[in-house]
């Protein structure tokens, strides 16, 4: 199972807005409406942000939705912070033989 | 509070085994799938398999069939990740994690064990 592609680098002003895409195949992100988003700061365990595509757990802030368009899902980061500056791994259920797959990652830098 | 704890840093050479642990508390540890998940110095995460703390059901990414075996025990709430025929390139900090029920979603993360191998 290949790792599911993002973009290697994204930046933005604080108060912006980002998004980030994560894009896969028919076989997972497309099959699929089980896109969660990871976000981890240097040195830190990854934190869930999201999960199911838009779901957001409890104390998770709602500056970050998601959404998903055939085998691309996206995150959005909206009024960019400075402590959105980490790095973002999207993740998708595969199928019962490999369950998941990460995204190659995405490093945000709030300029 | 929900947490899984880790075991501490490990230093292994070439060909050895690690055996990581897991210890869950604060929710019902039988309630959940474990996922391991690791990453290596300055890479991305890599799934590597789970396991059912309900019936010991495990799950492994192919790369890493024949060479590694997660179990629970239910008796201490730990999940265990064995790792043999180490080589240097799984060195790497690797995590458990739950897995929210059916949503897929790892909830909860350990704080990482790290793994070096080296001659």
């Amino acid at each position: 199972q290949s790792a599911l592609t993002q973009a290697a680098s994204m930046s933005g002003s604080p108060g912006q807005s980002i998004t980030i895409s994560c894009t896969g195949t028919s076989s997972d992100i497309g099959a699929y409406n089980l896109v969660s988003w990871y976000q981890q700061h240097p040195g830190k365990a990854p934190k869930l942000l999201l999960y199911e595509v838009n779901k957001r757990p409890s104390g998770v802030s709602d500056r970050f939705s998601g959404s998903k368009s055939g085998n691309t899902a996206s995150l959005t980061l909206s009024g960019l912070q400075a402590e959105d500056e980490a790095d973002y791994y999207c993740c998708s259920y595969a199928s019962s033989s490999t369950p998941y797959v990460f995204g190659t990652g995405t490093k945000v830098t709030v300029l | 509070q929900v947490q899984l704890v880790q075991s501490g840093a490990e230093v292994k050479q070439p060909g050895d085994s690690v055996k990581v642990s897991c210890k869950a508390s604060g929710y019902t540890f039988s309630s959940n799938t474990i996922s391991w998940v690791r990453q290596a110095p300055g890479q991305g995460l890599e799934w590597m398999g789970w396991v059912s703390a309900y019936n010991g059901h495990t799950k492994y990414e192919q790369k890493f069939q024949g060479r590694v075996t997660m179990t629970t025990d239910t008796s201490t709430d730990t999940a265990y990740m064995e790792l043999r025929s180490l080589r240097s390139d799984d060195t790497a900090m690797y995590y458990c994690a739950r897995v929210y029920y059916d949503t897929h979603g790892m909830d909860v993360w350990g704080q990482g064990t790290t793994v070096t191998v080296s001659s």
